[in-house]
């Protein structure tokens, strides 16, 4: 079964410094990888995919993250890091045992707090 | 342009009564998706419309849920015989067919008392 797991519950960081929020996925075949934000009281928001191509994909707000198909990880990034971006981060999979149909059906982590402190 | 709309924002209700939460998608987007959201959990799926069908609903946890979507735009989650574990978040999103980009809605909360 296709699935993602976030081993942190909270990362902290100040403002200016890089951040990574981690993901591992464990998937049959080519994953689809992606990641959403949720800040308070809102929805949830697309950050950026990975379907194919090169490793480095970049999303919105300045986010980026690195697929790295030896380590099943797909760790989101960003070099400078904003009190805005304080949040709730969710890594997703898609899910793509289904009955016999592609879907575009997302498994999603436990999700991530980020904390940027000014 | 508008985004994906739900309604009611906040539900509560007591244990044994009938619910529905409605969703209306993004316009032109053919697929639609329910989740459900606990405190503290990742957005769970329940249900996937393609169209006026549920193309998979093998999330529903059991047969007191229910979807529809008989126009292939708006859809209703309804759930009967409330129960205190269903209280959550129920989130809808919408995507166009092969993006695999969905776009929520700020999402339902459920209480049941």
């Amino acid at each position: 079964a296709q699935s993602v797991a976030q081993p942190e519950d909270q990362v902290n960081v100040a403002e200016g410094n890089p951040l990574t929020v981690k993901c591992t996925y464990s998937v049959s075949g080519n994953p689809y990888l992606f990641w959403y934000v949720q800040y308070p009281n809102r929805g949830l928001q697309f950050l950026l995919k990975y379907i194919t191509g090169d490793n480095l994909v970049k999303g919105s707000y300045g986010f980026e993250a690195e697929f790295n198909k030896s380590q099943t990880s797909f760790h989101l990034k960003k070099p400078s890091a904003l009190v805005s971006d304080s949040a709730l981060y969710f890594c997703a999979v898609r899910d793509r045992e289904n009955y016999g149909g592609a879907t575009n059906k997302l498994i999603f982590g436990t999700g991530t707090l980020l904390a940027v402190q000014p | 342009g508008a985004g994906v709309s739900q309604t009611p924002s906040n539900k509560v209700t007591e244990k044994g009564k009938y619910v529905e939460l409605r969703c209306d998608p993004i316009s032109g987007h053919t697929a639609l998706y329910w989740y459900r959201q606990s405190l503290g959990q990742g957005p769970e799926f329940l249900i996937y419309f393609q169209g006026t069908g549920a193309a998979d609903d093998s999330g529903l946890p059991n047969d007191r849920f229910f979807a529809v979507r008989p126009e292939g735009s708006v859809s209703t989650l309804k759930i009967q015989r409330t129960e205190r574990g269903d209280s959550a978040v129920y989130l809808c999103a919408s995507s166009p067919w092969t993006s695999g980009e969905l776009f929520f809605g700020e999402g339902s909360r459920l209480t049941v008392l």
